[in-house]
């Protein structure tokens, strides 16, 4: 069975921290994936990754950036959290072969206060 | 008009009873497509892929029709245990990145 695991359930940071979010698959699968979901809006893609030190913006990037040093981690980092990126956090990985299925982490629910 | 669609629902069913969703989407590019169960603030989980010939997996049936560009969903002998939000996805092969999902159908199964 693939594992996803991302480090937090649940997180509480104040405005203005720095905060890092990660996520670690056991699968060596290529592909990661960072998304954040809210009610209303779904799942909105932020980045995503191909490979080792490859990444791609998705639709809502700004205020994150991420981190692929190794192929089994990906991390989201906000550089300063703000209010507005309270919010549930998952991630999900996949083979790199096209059409193969998203397998997704427990998810970090991150509040900032 | 969103890339994929779906009844939001709440469909509210007896236990026991058959319920089906479906899915539109409106990109014929789309090669592969999934559905996805989401229980109330957990991660999506994978369902069942979707594929041409039609797929069963226990009560469970998927179906995709092309030509009308949908995906469905029958779910048998329902259980309270299948009360969830049923995701559809579909994933483009024009961007590795390409893929989208539907807004979700709640179920609700009542005894």
């Amino acid at each position: 069975d693939v594992k996803v695991t991302q480090s937090s359930r649940y997180l509480v940071k104040r405005t203005g921290e720095k905060v890092f979010l990660e996520c670690v698959q056991d699968m060596d699968h290529e592909n990661m994936f960072w998304y954040r979901q809210d009610p209303g809006l779904g799942l909105r893609l932020i980045y995503f990754s191909y490979d080792v030190k490859m990444k791609e913006k998705g639709d809502i990037p700004e205020g994150y950036s991420v981190s692929r040093e190794k192929k089994e981690r990906f991390s989201l980092i906000l550089e300063s959290a703000s209010t507005n990126q309270t919010s549930m956090y998952l991630c999900a990985s996949r083979t790199g072969l096209s059409g193969s299925p998203l397998h997704f982490g427990n998810g970090t629910r991150l509040t900032v206060t | 008009r969103k890339e994929v669609e779906q009844d939001p629902g709440p469909f509210n069913v007896p236990e026991g009873a058959t319920v089906a969703f479906n899915c539109t989407y409106s990109n014929s590019a789309s090669q592969s497509f999934f559905w996805y169960r989401q229980d109330c603030r957990k991660e999506p989980k994978l369902l069942m892929s979707v594929y041409s010939s039609g797929n069963e997996d226990g009560r469970f049936t998927a179906q995709l029709n092309r030509a009308s560009q949908y995906i469905s969903l029958l779910i048998r002998d329902s259980k309270l245990s299948d009360s969830a939000t049923y995701l559809c996805v579909v994933n483009q092969y024009s961007s590795a990145s390409k893929i989208i999902f539907g807004s979700g159908t709640r179920l609700s199964i009542r005894p």
